[in-house]
């Protein structure tokens, strides 16, 4: 069965520096999303990209973040000058189709700064 | 702005009895519900899918209902076992005409417990 899948499963780094979490998507899919979930807190949104661009985005998602789908199958986060609370569970999720569809989810990045 | 309530947020239950979580939300203008389990530090499992114009979804021992006009779901499971013990997500998807393009927005879950 088709499945997201993600890179590393565990990070851990230095504040300040630069993360790149990985995700592949499931092949035939064309929406993708990062979530994250701090400790002990909801899942929230924090992006989605369709079509090569950012098509929506919340309040999370500042300067510190970007996103890129490099070639035909990854798609990154990358979280410069990491801080302390960026330390989270992190999820990629993709879905086929916009709307009325299902959206799956990778297992996750859990995201250590210290 | 969505809002999304689950209920209760623990529940401790003897294996082998039914039980039932709630799933609140505050805009009815959605395209689906998805249940979620998620065990503890892992990713998130999709149980079920329950599209606005369905009432109900089922698998295996789960059973999803979905009342959109007054913003609740549930997740029924039946005979519950130790290995049922995760916490549940619900969420919800926006129909917001063409200007969502998605995303979900979650409860923040019933942690389930059966014990032996």
């Amino acid at each position: 069965e088709p499945e997201v899948t993600q890179t590393p499963s565990h990070q851990v780094t230095q504040m300040g520096q630069e993360v790149i979490l990985r995700c592949v998507p499931i092949s035939n899919h064309l929406y993708f999303y990062w979530y994250r979930q701090i400790l002990g807190q909801k899942v929230e949104f924090l992006v989605s990209f369709y079509n090569n661009e950012i098509s929506e985005k919340s309040e999370i998602f500042d300067d510190q973040f970007s996103v890129e789908r490099p070639d035909g199958s990854n798609f990154t986060l990358k979280i410069r000058s990491t801080k302390l609370e960026d330390s989270a569970m992190y999820f990629c999720a993709s879905s086929e189709r916009e709307g009325n569809t299902e959206a799956f989810f990778g297992q996750g990045t859990r995201l250590t700064v210290v | 702005k969505q809002e999304v309530t689950q209920i209760p947020a623990a529940l401790s239950v003897p294996e082998g009895e039914n039980l039932v979580l709630n799933c609140s939300f505050t805009d009815s203008a959605i395209y689906n519900l998805q249940w979620f389990r998620q065990d503890p530090g892992k990713g998130l499992t999709s149980l079920l899918l329950i599209q606005s114009s369905q009432r109900e979804q089922t698998s295996g021992r789960l059973n999803a209902s979905l009342d959109k006009s007054s913003g609740r779901s549930t997740l029924y499971i039946a005979a519950s076992q130790p290995g049922d013990s995760a916490t549940y997500l619900c969420a919800v998807r926006q129909n917001a005409g063409g200007t969502s393009y998605g995303k979900l927005t979650f409860g923040q879950g019933t942690i389930l417990t059966v014990h032996p």
